[in-house]
């Protein structure tokens, strides 16, 4: 079964520091993967999306990952966080196992962002 | 275009007591999705509806059920309650185009459910 990792549960950064946050996947094959943000009382929003074609994706306000196909991986980037960043980020991939109602999810990493 | 809704948005339940979760998808969108988001187990699956059929179901007991209308708007019931149940309930809707299509889904701002 599919399943994704998200290495880091607790990520603390100053602001303008730059941030690189893993994903890994365990299924080979075709894969359409996602990060989604939930900033503190608020919820669920897409940040970025892969479906195919160019594997460096750009998002909502300056993030960006990529999917490396041979790692497995899909790791989200931002050059210069904010503290309006802080939130927690979610790394899911969509399992067409039986139909396409299933996004598997990481647990999750929580962003810190220091004034 | 107006979000996915969830109502009730808190609902606090006791023990053994039943509860119902309402979710209304984007207009147009013709899935929805149900998770439970809990501090321990993160966001997992719950169960998938399309065109009032349920299409994929995740790995949680029987309590849990749902159904969708042809309005595609779509409820969640959990009966018999345990404290174990108290989670934060996200729906997701989305447009399903089908074959495999490459979709992306939507969320709502979820039902805060505690079970006392």
């Amino acid at each position: 079964a599919q399943s994704v990792s998200q290495h880091n549960h607790h990520v603390i950064l100053s602001e303008a520091a730059s941030l690189e946050l893993g994903c890994n996947y365990s299924y080979g094959g075709t894969v359409n993967l996602f990060w989604y943000v939930q900033y503190p009382g608020q919820h669920l929003q897409l940040l970025l999306k892969y479906f195919s074609g160019d594997p460096l994706v750009k998002g909502i306000k300056g993030f960006e990952a990529e999917f490396i196909k041979s790692k497995f991986s899909f790791n989200l980037r931002k050059p210069s966080v904010q503290w309006s960043d802080t939130a927690e980020y979610f790394c899911a991939v969509m399992d067409y196992g039986g139909s396409q109602g299933n996004l598997i999810f990481g647990k999750g990493t929580k962003l810190s962002v220091k004034p | 275009k107006a979000g996915v809704t969830q109502t009730p948005r808190y609902l606090i339940k006791t023990r053994g007591q039943q509860v119902t979760l309402s979710c209304s998808p984007i207009s147009g969108h013709r899935s929805v999705s149900w998770y439970q988001q809990t501090p321990g187990q993160g966001l997992q699956f719950l169960f998938e509806y399309f065109s009032e059929t349920q299409r994929n179901k995740g790995n949680f007991p029987g309590r849990f059920s749902g159904r969708q209308f042809s309005n595609s708007r779509s409820e969640m019931n959990v009966s018999t309650l345990e404290l174990g149940d108290s989670a934060l309930y996200l729906c997701a809707s989305s447009l399903a185009l089908g074959g495999g299509v490459a979709d992306t889904q939507y969320f709502g701002p979820g039902t805060r459910l505690t079970v006392l």
